[in-house]
């Protein structure tokens, strides 16, 4: 069974559109993330949430909206996208106590 | 600009060669994590050190960490060639409820 799955793997778009991702855990976990990972392989936080509710933004632009409709599931919409938003989006959920992060296998975002 | 910065960026060695990679980082940690990125695939956890420990192991994986020079590295003994991928550690900030990740190290392996 995968731990966390994130759908599509892949999304190739053109500006403008409005995209999303999905992501899901099995793990029980009370915390989910986004992360970014550029071209040079640079991992940027952008959102978790705890239980439904957000409790970090890293100052990502409103275009990028979370959603967690459940703790199991935390999804990620894009709107008007820009070639900038070109990258490998990362869902990961956390493991309380130890703060050992699982990662999904990434969604590979190209906008062109 | 990131927590953590890695050294060195790419390293190349041949099959049963010992890799050293190092991470430094900023402020003031909880703990130090490591993780390994296979090419195309999602982060995998290998090591994590709390801040009032200094060196651990795990199999072929030797961890130290230096809290008074901010700096941890990750040694791999007898690396195999697959071992060749990406490596990143990732600090916890007291309070911060997030992992801050390093620029990461590409290690290839040739057998």
């Amino acid at each position: 069974d995968t731990a966390v799955s994130q759908t599509p793997k892949y999304l190739v778009t053109q500006m403008g559109n409005d995209k999303s991702i999905k992501c899901e855990q099995n793990l029980g976990h009370d915390t989910m993330y986004w992360y970014k990972q550029d071209s040079k392989k640079f991992l940027k936080i952008m959102f978790s949430y705890n239980n439904k509710e957000l409790i970090i933004n890293e100052t990502v632009p409103n275009r990028f909206s979370p959603k967690s409709p459940d703790k199991a599931h935390l999804n990620l919409h894009i709107n008007s996208l820009e070639l900038g938003d070109s990258a490998v989006y990362f869902c990961a959920s956390i493991q309380r106590g130890t703060g050992e992060l699982f990662f999904g296998e990434g969604s590979r975002l190209t906008v062109l | 600009s990131q927590q953590g910065e890695e050294d060195p960026q790419a390293l190349s060695i041949q099959e049963g060669e010992n890799a050293t990679m190092n991470c430094s980082y900023k402020t003031s940690i909880n703990n130090l994590q490591w993780y390994r990125q296979n090419s195309g695939r999602g982060l995998v956890h290998l090591i994590l050190i709390r801040s009032n420990e200094r060196e651990k192991h795990s199999g072929r994986l030797r961890v130290t960490l230096d809290t008074s020079k901010k700096s941890s590295s990750l040694l791999i003994t007898a690396s195999r060639a697959a071992d060749t991928a990406s490596y990143f550690c990732a600090t916890d900030a007291w309070n911060a409820g997030k992992s801050t990740f390093g620029d990461g190290t590409t290690l290839t392996v040739k057998p």
